[in-house]
């Protein structure tokens, strides 16, 4: 069965303070695995997709890359901004019907 | 210049009543999901159309019933609602199906139901 596990479920950084959050996957034919956002009391924010073993993709303080086993996220010099949840999905056309599997997510706080 | 809109973003309503949630997308995308995140926060897909087309259909419960007028709108409605069918609804888009290449969702602001 296709599973994403998040870790750690809960992040606390100061402000500055670099970190890594990760999403490890087992799947049995991985089409692509996407990072999301997302604030309480709003729909997820797309932030980036990965396809292979690899890749790296970036945006502001963000910084995703890939593995076959897992993903991590970056957080370099995080902002109380950055607070947020941030959820990993996999794509996995061959088990699931091509359904987006979500981890639960890691809740980040950044204090200023 | 709102991408995925959902109607109404509250609703509480009775056990056993039937109510409806309305999705709107203005990207041109082809696919519309439906999506229920409980209250552990775990996001589960319900529902895929891919131009007016059931794609996806999870193991929900009957009483959940998608329709898609045209490509541009996914609508659920929900019969004889139970205690355990409060959670928040999401609805997504995206330009290609779950196995195509441009396959990112893009996600409306969500609908938190409440069933008393």
């Amino acid at each position: 069965e296709d599973q994403v596990t998040q870790s750690p479920e809960a992040l606390r950084l100061q402000e500055g303070e670099s970190s890594s959050l990760n999403c490890s996957y087992t799947v049995s034919g991985l089409r692509g695995l996407f990072w999301y956002r997302q604030d309480p009391g709003k729909g997820p924010e797309f932030l980036f997709t990965l396809y292979s073993a690899g890749e790296e993709k970036e945006k502001e303080r963000l910084k995703a890359t890939l593995t076959k086993k897992e993903s991590f996220l970056h957080i370099t010099a995080p902002k109380p901004e950055d607070s947020a949840t941030y959820l990993c999905a996999v794509l996995d056309y061959g088990g699931s019907q091509g359904n987006l599997i979500f981890g639960k997510g890691t809740k980040l706080s950044v204090k200023p | 210049d709102t991408a995925v809109s959902q109607t109404p973003k509250y609703l509480v309503t009775q056990m056993g009543n039937d109510k409806s949630i309305k999705c709107e997308q203005n990207l041109g995308h082809d696919t519309m999901y439906w999506y229920k995140q409980d209250s552990k926060k775990f996001l589960k897909i319900m529902f895929s159309y891919n131009n007016k087309e059931l794609i996806i259909n999870e193991t929900v419960p009957n009483r959940f019933s998608p329709k898609s007028p045209d490509k541009a709108h996914l609508n659920l409605h929900i019969n004889s609602l139970e205690l355990g069918d409060s959670a928040v609804y999401f609805c997504a888009s995206s330009q290609d199906r779950p196995g195509g290449h441009r396959n990112e969702q893009f996600f409306g602001p969500g609908t938190r139901l409440t069933v008393l």
